[in-house]
């Protein structure tokens, strides 16, 4: 069985400062490694996903991601965040399939 | 939203009562999937749709069922709706991208409180 493990419900940060959201997935075989935000009202909204070669993974509006195998993370990253960043976001696991399997979600609170 | 639409947007129902979710593509993708949200949860799939006629339950199927009688629409049904399936609703569809691999996209979501 795959899983994904989000451990903070809530990540505040001020505006401008650098924004981490922590993923640790457990899946057998090699995992294909996503991250979707969701906006208020919306549907979930594709930002980057990982299936192989370089461990940083580059995404829409900034975002980046690092996997790390030793460590079974998918650690989402910005180098500045906008109070614009603010939203839920969701780490996702497969495993060479179609069926993703969520983390739980993690709210992102960007201070002016 | 991917060429992703769902209806109806919101739904209040009694419990008992049968409810239809429809999502409609206009892409022809051979993926697609229903997912619940919840608070805490994440998403979780509830069926999921490998082409017409051809589905398969996925985590949490107790309770609905779908179908799948052209390439475009995927039909989620709550036969006797209960109060632990109110929930927001998300379909979704595989996309394959140009290096081979498959990329999920979401529709905007039906809200459904069942009372």
């Amino acid at each position: 069985a795959q899983s994904v493990a989000q451990p903070e419900d809530q990540v505040n940060v001020a505006e401008g400062n650098p924004l981490t959201v922590k993923c640790t997935y457990s899946v057998s075989g090699n995992p294909y490694l996503f991250w979707y935000v969701q906006y208020p009202n919306r549907g979930l909204q594709f930002l980057l996903k990982y299936i192989t070669g370089d461990n940083l993974v580059k995404g829409s509006y900034g975002f980046e991601a690092e996997f790390n195998k030793s460590q079974t993370s998918f650690h989402l990253k910005k180098p500045s965040a906008l109070v614009s960043d603010s939203a839920l976001y969701f780490c996702a696991v497969s495993a060479a399939g179609n069926k993703l399997t969520f983390g739980g979600g993690t709210r992102v609170l960007v201070k002016p | 939203d991917a060429g992703i639409t769902q209806s109806p947007r919101h739904k209040v129902t009694e419990t008992g009562t049968p409810v239809t979710l429809r999502c409609h593509q206009t892409e022809n993708h051979r993926y697609m999937y229903w997912y619940r949200q919840d608070p805490g949860h994440g998403l979780r799939l509830i069926h999921y749709s490998y082409g017409v006629k051809d589905t398969d339950k996925g985590e949490v199927s107790d309770g609905y069922s779908v179908s799948r009688s052209k390439t475009e629409d995927f039909l989620l049904t709550l036969e006797s709706a209960t109060s632990s399936q109110t929930s927001v609703y998300f379909c979704a569809i595989s996309v394959t991208s140009g290096d081979s691999t498959d990329t999920q996209y979401f529709g905007p979501g039906t809200r459904l409180t069942v009372l």
